[in-house]
């Protein structure tokens, strides 16, 4: 199956600097790659998401970068405010006898303001 | 929210007692998932299905299984809880042709 490592576990950062957070998956078959903010005591929420076939999407201040070569993806806040503090996650879609989504463990992300 | 649901939202339970945690959807989603999530686990993958009557066994799907009897409902059951079970499951819907998953609100089940 897929291995997805997600890092950092934990960031923190200054209102209005820019957040990366970055993962890596193991299998190449892998061809779509979403991004999700979960708040504290809340469900995960889609907030960007890559194909395969691209190599960066953006929608306002936040980015996702893919390197298919290298397997790995990164997600990109800029202008950071406090209402980002969040814990984030990065998938693979792996197809087995379906589609087969595997999560990285997570960044907790703080704005300080 | 997607019109997915999940009941009940919070129960607690003895070890050894079966659990059946329910997911509904009203979107029309081909596939359904049900997720468990722990600290520093992030969302590891139980079960999933395909389509009606159609699951398959995800990474961590010892000690749980699963039913799809109607499109919009998925149903999540321990056989014989143990306190290793006490978690955070969500449940995930998908398929609109996109590839975008959308969760329900999430049950948290204590087994004491």
């Amino acid at each position: 199956g897929e291995n997805v490592e997600q890092h950092p576990s934990t960031l923190s950062v200054q209102e209005g600097d820019s957040a990366v957070i970055k993962c890596t998956y193991s299998d190449s078959a892998s061809n779509y790659f979403p991004w999700y903010k979960q708040e504290l005591g809340k469900r995960p929420q889609l907030i960007i998401d890559i194909r395969s076939n691209v190599g960066e999407k953006k929608d306002q201040r936040i980015a996702v970068t893919l390197n298919k070569t290298a397997k790995h993806f990164s997600l990109h806040i800029t202008e950071t405010q406090p209402e980002d503090s969040a814990v984030y996650f990065c998938a693979a879609l792996y197809y087995v006898t379906g589609n087969q989504f595997y999560f990285g463990t997570g960044t907790s992300l703080t704005v300080i303001p | 929210d997607a019109g997915i649901t999940q009941s009940p939202r919070h129960k607690v339970t003895e070890t050894g007692t079966p659990v059946t945690l329910r997911c509904h959807q009203t979107e029309n989603h081909r596939y359904m998932y049900w997720y468990r999530q722990d600290p520093g686990h992030g969302l590891r993958l139980i079960h999933y299905s395909y389509g009606v009557k159609d699951t398959d066994k995800g990474e961590v799907s010892d000690g749980y299984s699963v039913s799809r009897s109607k499109t919009e409902d998925f149903l999540l059951t321990l056989e014989s809880a143990t306190s290793s079970q006490t978690s955070v499951y969500f449940c995930a819907i998908s398929g609109r042709g996109n590839n975008e998953q959308f969760f329900g609100p999430g049950t948290r089940l204590t087994v004491l």
